[in-house]
């Protein structure tokens, strides 16, 4: 199985500010990764697909990098409605595995 | 509008079993592959399993923890998804939710609103 580590676990930023969560994979994933956003007693959803692919209609302030085991969320300009809770996820091989979680706060 | 609703949670015994449903519409399910997700309280993200359309053999692929225990179905012509969940334990409990993709398969673009599991004596 792929075990998939995110780093930092939380995170404390201001508005305005640019944010990096990390994602680690524990053998190869390709480029097969996504990112999702989840807010409390809410479902997660989907930012970011293959890596670097931007789902339709997710601000251009979200974006994505990386292949193989380490890859990058970047939030260019933290706005108030991205404090959350993001998850990596790879979809190279079943089992299909998430990163623990990075919770973005407001600091 | 896509939609997906699950229903059939609630308070188990360890031991026991439970059948959730997910009501899905707003797209053609039966061309759809689509997948359990659950969270436990407080923690994170857990895949389940997966089900592939008929056309696509109908297979199914589960997470160790579940595998043998619980079972994915399908019935297409009622648009609706199962889990059927068997010899449950307390580390089951967490809110499980259906989801699929609208474009590519293994990813989770569409989410059901989750249903909660309690496995407590």
């Amino acid at each position: 199985d792929i075990q998939m580590t995110q780093s930092p676990s939380t995170l404390s930023a201001s508005v305005g500010d640019r944010v990096t969560i990390t994602c680690r994979a524990s053998q190869s994933a390709s480029k097969w990764l996504a990112w999702y956003q989840q807010k409390p007693g809410k479902a997660p959803k989907l930012l970011i697909y293959k890596a670097s692919s931007l789902e339709t209609g997710v601000p251009s302030r979200f974006s994505g990098s990386g292949s193989g085991t380490e890859f990058t969320l970047t939030i260019s300009s933290l706005q108030p409605d991205d404090f959350a809770t993001y998850y990596c996820q790879q979809y190279n091989n079943y089992p299909l595995t998430f990163g623990g979680g990075t919770k973005v706060e407001i600091k | 509008e896509v939609q997906l609703v699950e229903s059939g949670g609630g308070l188990v015994k360890p031991g026991g079993s439970l059948r959730l449903s997910c009501a899905a519409s707003g797209f053609s399910f039966s061309n759809a592959w689509m997948y359990w997700v659950r969270q436990a309280p407080g923690k994170g993200l857990e895949w389940l399993g997966r089900i592939k359309t008929k056309a696509d053999d109908g297979t199914t692929d589960y997470a160790a923890p579940v595998k043998d225990r619980f079972t994915i179905s399908r019935d297409d012509s009622k648009n609706t998804l199962y889990l059927q969940m068997n010899s449950l334990k307390t580390e089951d409990t967490a809110v499980y939710h259906c989801t699929t993709s609208m474009a590519y398969p293994n990813i989770f673009n569409r989410w059901g609103q989750g249903t909660l599991v309690t496995v407590s004596s």
